[in-house]
């Protein structure tokens, strides 16, 4: 079956630090997702991308955070100097259309800031 | 705006029992609703899923029914393994957006 695959499993990072969280989605898929979770708390949504650019995005996403698809197979998430809040598992997910029972997750990144 | 409540785990089950898990949700308009399950190292997947009211999503022996009237859409087996040990989400997609919004999780523990 295909899958979504998300590196590395664990980051470990400074407070300040840039992080890039990289996802390999579904190939043929054309959506694709952030979401994350904070230990204890719902899992989020944050940004969602089609056309190679933002479709939507949480009030979350704020100036810190970016998020591309560099090569067409790769997707990442990209925050520029991490704050102790930030320390969650991000997930990244991928559709191939916008129907909400077709999503792909991937295992997800815990993010730990120090 | 829109949100969904799940029952706090862990919930503790021995093998053969009875589950339920219980979702109650608040949206605008007539959502589509989910459960979605995470295995010890693994992403998300979906579970089941119900569109709309009276629905009944079902699959692997899990079932949940839309319920308008009580805005819920409870998850049930009736007979537990120890396979279906993992973390419970449920979550909504309202009308005309593609963004899940998701509970908090239930974390499922079953022993033989």
């Amino acid at each position: 079956e295909p899958e979504v695959t998300q590196t590395p499993s664990h980051q470990v990072t400074q407070m300040g630090q840039e992080v890039i969280l990289r996802c390999v989605p579904i190939s043929n898929h054309l959506y694709f997702y952030w979401y994350r979770q904070i230990l204890g708390q719902k899992v989020e949504f944050l940004v969602s991308f089609y056309n190679n650019e933002i479709s939507e995005k949480s009030e979350i996403f704020d100036d810190q955070f970016s998020v591309e698809r560099p090569d067409g197979s790769n997707f990442t998430l990209k925050i520029r100097s991490t704050k102790l809040e930030d320390s969650a598992m991000y997930f990244c997910a991928s559709n191939l259309d916008r129907e909400g029972e077709k999503l792909f997750f991937g295992s997800g990144t815990q993010l730990s800031v120090l | 705006g829109d949100s969904v409540t799940q029952m706090e785990g862990p919930v503790t089950l021995s093998e053969e029992a009875f589950l339920t898990i219980n979702c109650t949700y608040t949206a605008t308009g007539y959502p589509s609703l989910f459960w979605y399950v995470q295995y010890p190292g693994e992403g998300l997947q979906l579970l089941l899923k119900a569109t709309k009211a009276d629905d009944k999503g079902s699959n692997k022996g899990f079932e949940a029914t839309y319920r308008k009237e009580t805005t819920s859409f409870h998850l049930e087996k009736g007979s537990v393994q120890v396979s279906d040990s993992a973390v419970y989400f449920c979550a909504l997609v309202s009308y005309n957006t593609d963004k899940l919004i998701f509970g908090t999780g239930t974390r499922l523990q079953v022993f033989p």
